[in-house]
């Protein structure tokens, strides 16, 4: 069965500073990885996701991640925090086993950019 | 734009009383999922349609039932809604394979 971890509940970074949220996962065969945001009371918000290619994936808002088959992780990375990137951060894998239909989440990291 | 929409974005019921929850799309997705989500915890996956295909999980409660009566809407009927049902509910859709959900904002249940 797929899983995903984030081994962080919670990361504090100060503004200017990079940060890192973490996320490792357990799939069989291809990965299909994904990173959402979630503000207060609203729905999750799609970051960037990993599908093949370029270990080096860009996505929404500067956020970028690092897909690393052989540590099976998945970081998501932001050069330079900003006060309003203070949020939850979940990751999550599609699960290929079950016609690809299902995702399987994380258990989320709130990250806290300090000014 | 092309979205995902849920109404109403705040529910207050009472115990036992049935509510509905709705959901449209505007994006022709095939897949329509429901998650339950609380306090700040992984959004629980409760059921979802391809197509009119239903997908029930299993640990989803009796109590949880769905419709999706065209492509655009799908709706979340809780029966017999009890204290522990009070969450958020994220309606989500999703396309191919290689795509990522596209969430709704939200319906936060309050049951009293």
């Amino acid at each position: 069965a797929q899983s995903v971890a984030q081994p962080e509940d919670q990361v504090n970074v100060a503004e200017g500073n990079p940060l890192t949220v973490k996320c490792t996962y357990s799939v069989s065969g291809n990965p299909y990885l994904f990173w959402y945001v979630q503000y207060p009371n609203r729905g999750l918000q799609f970051l960037l996701k990993y599908i093949t290619g370029d270990n080096l994936v860009k996505g929404s808002y500067g956020f970028e991640a690092e897909f690393n088959k052989s540590q099976t992780s998945f970081h998501l990375k932001k050069p330079s925090a900003l006060v309003s990137d203070s949020a939850l951060y979940f990751c999550a894998v599609r699960d290929m086993e079950n016609y690809g239909q299902n995702f399987v989440f994380g258990p989320g990291t709130r990250l806290s950019v300090l000014p | 734009d092309a979205m995902v929409i849920q109404n109403p974005r705040y529910q207050v019921t009472q115990f036992g009383k049935p509510v509905t929850l709705s959901c449209s799309q505007t994006l022709n997705h095939n897949v329509m999922y429901w998650y339950q989500q609380k306090s700040s915890q992984a959004p629980k996956l409760l059921f979802h349609y391809y197509d009119k295909d239903f997908n029930n999980e299993a640990d989803t409660p009796d109590n949880f039932q769905s419709r999706r009566p065209n492509t655009s809407f799908c709706f979340l009927d809780i029966r017999s809604p009890g204290l522990g049902d009070a969450a958020m509910y994220l309606c989500a859709t999703g396309g191919s394979s290689y795509n990522e959900q596209f969430f709704g904002p939200g319906t936060r249940l309050t049951v009293l």
